[in-house]
């Protein structure tokens, strides 16, 4: 069963970094493109950043282009967000999700989530 | 960027209905549009891919269709379980990823 797990959200101070994680179980991480989303409170969702199996190729959203950084490790397993100069347009649920398409290629779209992690950006 | 539009923002209808939810796309994205069921408190869930294909485990109850710019979500049949918010999303011209704005689906 493929699971995805995330962590590291919590309050944070305008201005201020945080680090979310990721931890992936149940398929072989390294074969897929993964992503983050988030998802203010009471709105729509909204794509943040993506990354190649090798985490050669990044892509991220404008708004937050210069401030987060995707990154992963392939033998832990996990997808990381490093988020700075946060402000409090960044407050959401943050969720990892998985590309369906396993190998050489991508999708862009989404069939696996794990359950969310928060961050409150505020002071 | 791709702006897609989804209508109506929200909508009212009982157990056993038909459903239909609209998603616009501002320029052609031909059959690159998927479609996804949040519930509260919840992850999103995929329903649709590739405009017209049901996702492995979704009931088939749940249909999609369209290509260019614009595309319909339809419930044949509405269960207590599918009030939720359904959002279409757009994988030809990225980055970036594109949503739709949501469409809320109520209980009348």
């Amino acid at each position: 069963e493929v699971q995805l797990v995330e962590s590291g959200g919590g309050l944070v101070q305008p201005g201020g970094s945080l680090r979310l994680s990721c931890t992936a179980s149940g398929f072989t991480f390294s074969n897929y493109w993964m992503t983050w989303v988030r998802q203010a409170p009471g709105k729509g969702l909204e794509w943040v950043a993506n990354i190649k199996q090798d985490g050669s190729q990044k892509y991220y959203v404008g708004s937050v282009k210069g401030r987060f950084s995707i990154s992963r490790d392939n033998a832990k397993n996990s997808l990381f967000l490093q988020m700075s100069s946060l402000r409090a347009e960044d407050t959401a649920v943050y969720y990892c999700a998985r590309d369906p398409c396993g190998g050489d290629c991508y999708s862009d779209y989404f069939d696996s989530w794990g359950q969310g992690t928060l961050v409150t950006v505020s002071s | 960027d791709i702006q897609m539009t989804q209508s109506p923002s929200s909508l009212s209808a009982s157990v056993g209905d038909r459903v239909t939810i609209t998603c616009r796309a501002s320029q052609s994205i031909y059959s690159h549009l998927n479609w996804y069921q949040q519930k509260p408190g919840k992850a999103p869930k995929l329903l649709i891919y590739a405009a017209s294909s049901l996702q492995s485990g979704v009931p088939s109850r749940f249909s999609g269709s369209g290509s260019g710019t614009e595309f319909t979500l339809t419930i044949s049949s509405l269960q207590p379980e599918d009030f939720a918010t359904y959002y279409c999303q757009q994988s030809y011209r990225t980055p970036p990823i594109t949503f739709g704005q949501g469409t809320r689906l109520e209980i009348k």
